[in-house]
């Protein structure tokens, strides 16, 4: 059962417009939630993170957005740029050392 | 400071031989985790420590061992590889409830 779902495989998205990559859970005890870029041959790197007790957190471009009551949270990037061409993965927690990875969406920007 | 180092990065093995993936880290970090990543299927948490000398199963822990002898260094060790476990395998670190630190993978071909 897949607790931690990225049911968008992919995205395109235009040089300088908003890119939206979405996450849906499943558990309701997930109270902390992380998204992670992945650039080929490489491991992925930590982006942003954002604890259930919030709804917003906001790193420059970078903004996630946390909806309890639908269990859904997303990253937004405001302006999109070639260099942020990479597959982006979605995880969560709750409490404890482990984390539950989504499928990952690969995001391409069109110069 | 190199972060979390994999070692080797690249590996062909026939079925039935044993090998072990070695990864470093350099940021003193107390946990340690194994993830495999297959096309669709994100990343799966293997197994992982949260100390040195101590070591838990975690999702898809079967046909895989590790030991944790030494704080900077987590091992995974494949017994009798199958044609299975062809797969992208990451180490990553980590403080407790801090983002967990990726290395750069090791790429695992079984025929």
């Amino acid at each position: 059962d897949q607790q931690v779902k990225q049911n968008s495989p992919s995205l395109s998205v235009q040089e300088g417009r908003i890119s939206i990559l979405n996450c849906d859970y499943t558990n309701s005890m997930f109270d902390y939630f992380l998204w992670y870029k992945k650039y080929p041959a490489e491991g992925p790197t930590f982006l942003i993170s954002i604890s259930s007790i919030k709804d917003k957190n906001e790193d420059g471009r970078f903004t996630v957005f946390l909806n309890k009551s639908a269990k859904h949270l997303s990253l937004h990037i405001v302006p999109s740029q070639p260099g942020d061409s990479a597959v982006y993965f979605c995880a969560a927690n709750f409490g404890n050392e482990k984390l539950t990875f989504g499928t990952g969406t690969r995001l391409t920007i069109i110069p | 400071n190199a972060g979390v180092t994999q070692t080797p990065k690249f590996r062909v093995l026939k079925t039935g031989q044993s090998m072990t993936l070695l990864c470093a880290q350099d940021m003193n970090h107390e946990y340690m985790y194994w993830y495999r990543q297959d096309p669709g299927m994100g990343l799966r948490l293997i197994h992982y420590s949260v100390g040195e000398g101590t070591t838990a199963k975690g999702e898809v822990p079967d046909g895989y061992n590790v030991s944790r002898l030494k704080k900077q260094n987590f091992l995974l060790g494949l017994e009798s590889a199958a044609p299975s476990q062809t797969s992208v395998y990451f180490c990553a670190s980590s403080y407790p409830g801090q983002p967990q630190h990726f290395g750069d993978g090791t790429r695992l071909s079984i025929l």
